[in-house]
């Protein structure tokens, strides 16, 4: 079955520490996004990807990173720099840049 | 700078009613989608539009491109179809906006 996978669906972090959320795809898809989504707030985009070996920053990039290595596979970095990282993760492929996107399950990130 | 706001925030109603979401954006667009998000937190694009009317089982999504607006209307609704619904709109290659969505709960 050909779909968007995140994991994991909870994540904690401990102040200072690094984490990564794992996004993949099979759907031969050549764009990908990474969204946050805050209570009350629309989706705001943080990174997003249109082709393998190429990122650009969203709206709201500060304290993550990302890379494109891979076709199917786009993780997500959330460093120490981002100060308030407690959110839901939502990871999108499209076949091409701003065509229908499909979403990942989402991943829960909670500070400790 | 593209605003999309959503109308109403929450909407209850009861099962079988015809339901209508308005979403109202402020530039001129390529595109405009409408997402359903369960739950769960899960999405699913539900229609990706750009002029007209486009129909799926007992959902319709209409957009006016004159008055930069669209509804998402649910016939014959069922309390499955409570999620919240979202509507987000793009110009060109600019990212897409996105409203803050309308809870929609359909009791039994």
């Amino acid at each position: 079955d050909g779909g968007i996978t995140q994991s994991p669906k909870y994540l904690f972090r401990k102040e200072g520490q690094n984490v990564t959320l794992s996004c993949e795809q099979n759907l031969n898809h050549d764009a990908m996004y990474w969204y946050r989504q805050d209570p009350g707030q629309g989706l705001r985009l943080i990174y997003y990807s249109q082709i393998v070996n190429d990122f650009q920053k969203g709206d709201i990039a500060e304290g993550y990173s990302v890379s494109r290595e891979k076709k199917e596979s786009f993780p997500l970095t959330v460093t120490s720099a981002q100060k308030n990282p407690t959110a839901f993760y939502l990871c999108a492929s499209s076949i091409q840049y701003q065509e229908t996107q499909y979403f990942g399950p989402g991943t829960r990130l909670l500070v400790l | 700078k593209n605003e999309v706001e959503q109308s109403p925030q929450n909407l209850t109603a009861q099962e079988g009613e015809f339901i209508t979401i308005n979403c109202s954006y402020s530039v001129g667009i390529s595109a405009l989608h409408w997402l359903q998000q369960h739950p769960g937190g899960g999405i699913v694009s539900l229609f990706m539009l750009s002029s007209g009317k486009k129909k799926h089982g007992r959902l319709i999504a209409t957009i006016n491109i004159q008055e930069k607006h669209s509804s998402l209307h649910i016939t014959a609704s069922h309390p499955r179809d409570s999620a919240v619904y979202i509507c987000a709109s793009n110009f060109g290659n600019e990212k897409l906006t996105f409203g803050t969505g309308t809870r929609l709960t359909i009791i039994p």
